[in-house]
Parts: C-alpha cells; sequence; structure tokens
C-alpha cells in the first residue's frame, strides 16, 4: 500500500485559514468514511484532531475541521495560530482492513 | 487516564530481531480497542506497523508483515513487537498507540506512549 499524498508544506498567516489536502484511492479515502487527522510538534507524539472525516475528539478546537470529497479528504485549520505550527498527518482505513498515513505537511505560521 | 510506556533496546545489530514492549496502564488490555505499533524514522513520516485485539485479531502493513508479531500479556497488560531481520531502514522512533475505534481497527489513535528511539548498527 502507498502513502497518501499530501502536499510537503503549507504556510498562513495568524487569523488565517489553511487546507491541507490528503489524497488516496478508491481503496482509502474514496472508499470510506474512515479518515483521520494528526498534529506532531517536534520531539512529540502525535495528537488526534479528526476522526471518521470530520469528527473532532473532545477538547480538540473547532478551529480544526475535517472533510472529504472523492479519494481527497481535507484539513482546515481556521483562524491560524502560532501553536498551530506543527506537521501534519492523515490516516485511512484501506480495502485490505489495513492502515496508511499520509507523507505528511509541515504547516508554518509566517 | 490511559498511559502507554514503550521499553526494549535502544540499538540493535543488522539482521537481528527488533523487540520493543508497550505497558499499558490505566485501562486493560482485555476489555476492548485494538492495540497498534507506529513508527517514523528519523525526519521522516510515520508508518504503521501493526494491530491487534486482545481476542488474537491481528493485522499488519503488508511491507512488513513478512517480519512483524504483535502479542500480548494480557496478565502484565503489556503488548510487544517483534520485527526480525532488521536493517538500517528500521531505524525509528517506534510509539505504541491505543485505536480507539473500537472492536473493528479504523486507525484512529488517539493515546500514544511517548516513543522510543531504535538504532539499527552494528
Amino acid at each position: 500500500q502507498s502513502a497518501l499524498t499530501q502536499p510537503a508544506s503549507v504556510s498562513g498567516s495568524p487569523g488565517q485559514s489553511i487546507t491541507i489536502s490528503c489524497t488516496g484511492t478508491s481503496s482509502d479515502v474514496g472508499g470510506y468514511n474512515y479518515v483521520s487527522w494528526y498534529q506532531q510538534h517536534p520531539g512529540k507524539a502525535p495528537k488526534l484532531m479528526i476522526y471518521d472525516v470530520s469528527n473532532r475528539p473532545s477538547g480538540v478546537s473547532n478551529r480544526f475541521s475535517g472533510s472529504k470529497s472523492g479519494n481527497t479528504a481535507s484539513l482546515t485549520i481556521s483562524g491560524l495560530q502560532a501553536e498551530d505550527e506543527a506537521d501534519y498527518y492523515c490516516s485511512s482505513y484501506t480495502s485490505s482492513s489495513t492502515g496508511v498515513f499520509g507523507t505528511g505537511t509541515k504547516v508554518t505560521v509566517l | 487516564q490511559v498511559q502507554l510506556q514503550e521499553s526494549g533496546p535502544g540499538l540493535v545489530k543488522p539482521s537481528e530481531t527488533l523487540s520493543l514492549t508497550c505497558t499499558v496502564s490505566g485501562y486493560s488490555i482485555s476489555s476492548g480497542y485494538y492495540w497498534g505499533w507506529i513508527r517514523q524514522p528519523p525526519g521522516k513520516g510515520l508508518e504503521w506497523i501493526g494491530s491487534f485485539y486482545h481476542t488474537g485479531s491481528t493485522y499488519y502493513n503488508p511491507s512488513l508483515k513478512s517480519r512483524v508479531t504483535i502479542s500480548a500479556d494480557t496478565s502484565k497488560n503489556q503488548f510487544s513487537l517483534k520485527l526480525s531481520s532488521v536493517t538500517a531502514a528500521d531505524t525509528a522512533v517506534y510509539y505504541c498507540a491505543r485505536d480507539a475505534s473500537g472492536t473493528l481497527p479504523r486507525y484512529y489513535f488517539d493515546y500514544w506512549g511517548q516513543g522510543t528511539l531504535v538504532t539499527v548498527s552494528s
């Protein structure tokens, strides 16, 4: 299985909104509503931000939202803050009942 | 509060077997949920290794399946990872984590260990 494709980097100014894409195939992202997103700060373990495409775990800011269209899922961060600067990874369930992560996106707050 | 802690050798020789243990506190691994291993080579992205359920159901990354075994010691509330025939490409931070999905794996990892760096080198 191949890693899901994400842009290497995305940047934005404080207060702006940014969107990170995650492109897979009909055997993973496009075939199931089992896409999740993780935030990872340097030297730290990843943190679950979104699951089931668009659901937020308790405690995650509503500035983070997820969506999906066809084989591409997206994570939008609105009202960008300095603390949002981190690496972000998508993940999906696959038709083989296995999991696959995205290539990762570095978010920079200008 | 669910907590996970990885433990094991930080240095493994090429061709040998990497063995790590994840000790879980705050939740019994026999009570449910899938539990998994994820790794991250230095400066690179996350890679799912495999997940297991206490009933014995396991799923492995196809690219690693021939070398990976995940098992559990429910009496100690621990689960372990064994990766055989390691090479330098297996050098990574290894994380254990809980899959929040429930009785079927959906790969929503809500609790993570801090990670442990394993270096493969002679």
